[in-house]
């Protein structure tokens, strides 16, 4: 079964940096596309990054970019998003998706179980 | 904004069939497959729908889905009140470059 484990949320101050981890099981992890969609508290929700198979490609949402980095590491099977200079907005639920093909775009097919990251002074 | 719109409730009683909408454009629905996501409050995301019309293995099949134009649907028939949650629809935005979602329904079992 695909298993998708999310860590490296917590509570860290505005224009801080954090990197959260996916660790990937249970299907070929250098094959798929890899995503990451978040959830404010009591909001809906709203994709941040999309990564290739290969990791040669990746597209950020605007409210991201350039703040945000999504990579991967195959050998590992292990999905990064590293975050810089956090905002209050950024406070939400991160989820990492799953896409059921090695190209872009690929829609999260399978999710994880999410990681919370708190942005608060 | 949203660039996809869905009506934030819709409502039904048991047995019933109930159709979900989700409005888009041309840049996104209107040339990408849409999919549909399920969430009970507290836990993650499952994919309902993929590529517009496609269940997942383990995906009842009174939930189906459908897409004309710039915008797509989501029917559940045979309503049963553990399919009381929230519904998102999504698709990837060729000019934003970046996956949308609605708002989501929320649906209640009357």
């Amino acid at each position: 079964d695909v298993q998708l484990l999310e860590s490296g949320g917590g509570l860290v101050r505005p224009g801080e940096s954090l990197r959260l981890t996916c660790a990937a099981s249970g299907f070929e992890f250098s094959s798929y596309a890899m995503n990451w969609v978040r959830q404010a508290p009591g909001k809906g929700l709203e994709w941040v990054s999309v990564i290739s198979a290969g990791g040669d490609r990746t597209y950020d949402a605007a409210s991201v970019k350039g703040r945000f980095t999504i990579s991967r590491d195959n050998s590992r099977r292990t999905l990064y998003l590293q975050m810089y200079n956090v905002a209050v907005e950024d406070t939400a639920i991160y989820y990492c998706g799953k896409g059921n093909i090695a190209g872009i775009p690929a829609a999260p097919y399978d999710w994880g179980q999410g990681s919370l990251v708190t942005v608060s002074s | 904004q949203s660039a996809l719109t869905q009506p934030p409730s819709a409502s039904g009683s048991p047995g019933q069939r109930l159709t979900l909408s989700c409005s888009g454009g041309t840049s996104n629905i209107g040339r990408n497959s849409v999919y549909w996501y399920q969430q009970f409050p507290g836990t993650a995301p499952k994919l309902l729908i993929n590529k517009n019309n496609q269940r997942p293995s383990g995906v009842p099949d009174r939930f189906s889905g459908s897409k004309s134009g710039t915008s797509a649907s989501l029917a559940i028939s045979g309503l049963r009140s553990e399919d009381e949650t929230e519904y998102y629809c999504a698709a990837w935005d060729d000019s934003l470059r970046l996956f949308v979602f609605g708002d989501g329904t929320k649906v209640t079992v009357l």
